[in-house]
């Protein structure tokens, strides 16, 4: 089992429409997550952080986290072409407490006209 | 610059061959990260530095790698000999405070290592 587990997509949605993503993670111990968004060649570009239970949002971005079912989900509302792009769920681990970031291996959104 | 810069972006090398990846982090961000990301996969950690020191260096996939940050801000990473699974995209992060913190971390835009 993946420590951070992503479906790979793609992920197809019109237009306007609200694109989900989901992440799951083994490490119970898990505090600290994250989604980045990564256009094709480019680098990771941080959307959401999340740390507690719940719901976070941020404009067209709500990011929840359910510690207890071990998941992390981005809803994207009003989705524009302009998303489509990789996005890569992960959270901060390892026992050396350095803030090293582990991924999944990210779920592709297509946002079609 | 605003960013994290790495250089070069792009590196082909013949396999056998030594390099170096070059990065800049923000300037005053305490912590280094460099990851190696495959095509079609998440990035994956290869090791941390905080400040010039190497905290962590449990995901460097073999003895041919090596990386330092002697005076606490540009960072290298050496590849040895290298070789075709070598090949991929390696990222450089930084971030302001010490890690595990929750802190969020910057991304360079990389260098796309590929080994012939």
């Amino acid at each position: 089992q993946k420590e951070v587990e992503q479906n790979s997509g793609p992920l197809s949605v019109p237009e306007g429409a609200i694109a989900s993503l989901n992440c799951t993670y083994s490490d119970r111990g898990s505090q600290s997550f994250f989604w980045y968004r990564q256009y094709s060649g480019k680098s990771p570009e941080l959307i959401m952080s999340i740390y507690s239970n719940g719901d976070k949002e941020d404009g067209r971005f709500t990011a929840q986290l359910n510690k207890a079912s071990q998941y992390v989900s981005l809803l994207i509302r009003d989705s524009q072409p302009s998303d489509s792009a990789t996005y890569l769920c992960a959270r901060e681990g390892g026992s050396s407490n350095t803030g090293k970031l582990i991924f999944g291996q990210g779920t592709t959104l297509q946002v079609k006209p | 610059g605003a960013g994290v810069s790495q250089s070069p972006r792009y590196k082909v090398a013949k396999r056998g061959q030594d390099v170096a990846l070059r990065c800049d982090p923000i300037s005053g961000h305490v912590s280094l990260f460099w990851y190696q990301q495959a095509l079609g996969q998440g990035p994956e950690f290869l090791t941390y530095f905080q400040n010039e020191a190497q905290l962590d260096k449990s995901g460097l996939p073999s003895d041919r790698f090596f990386a330092e940050r002697p005076e606490g801000s540009v960072s290298t990473l050496k590849i040895q000999r290298t070789q075709q699974e070598d090949s991929a995209v390696y990222l450089c992060a930084s971030s302001f405070i010490a890690g595990g913190l929750g802190q969020p971390q910057h991304f360079g835009d990389g260098t796309r290592l590929s080994i012939l």
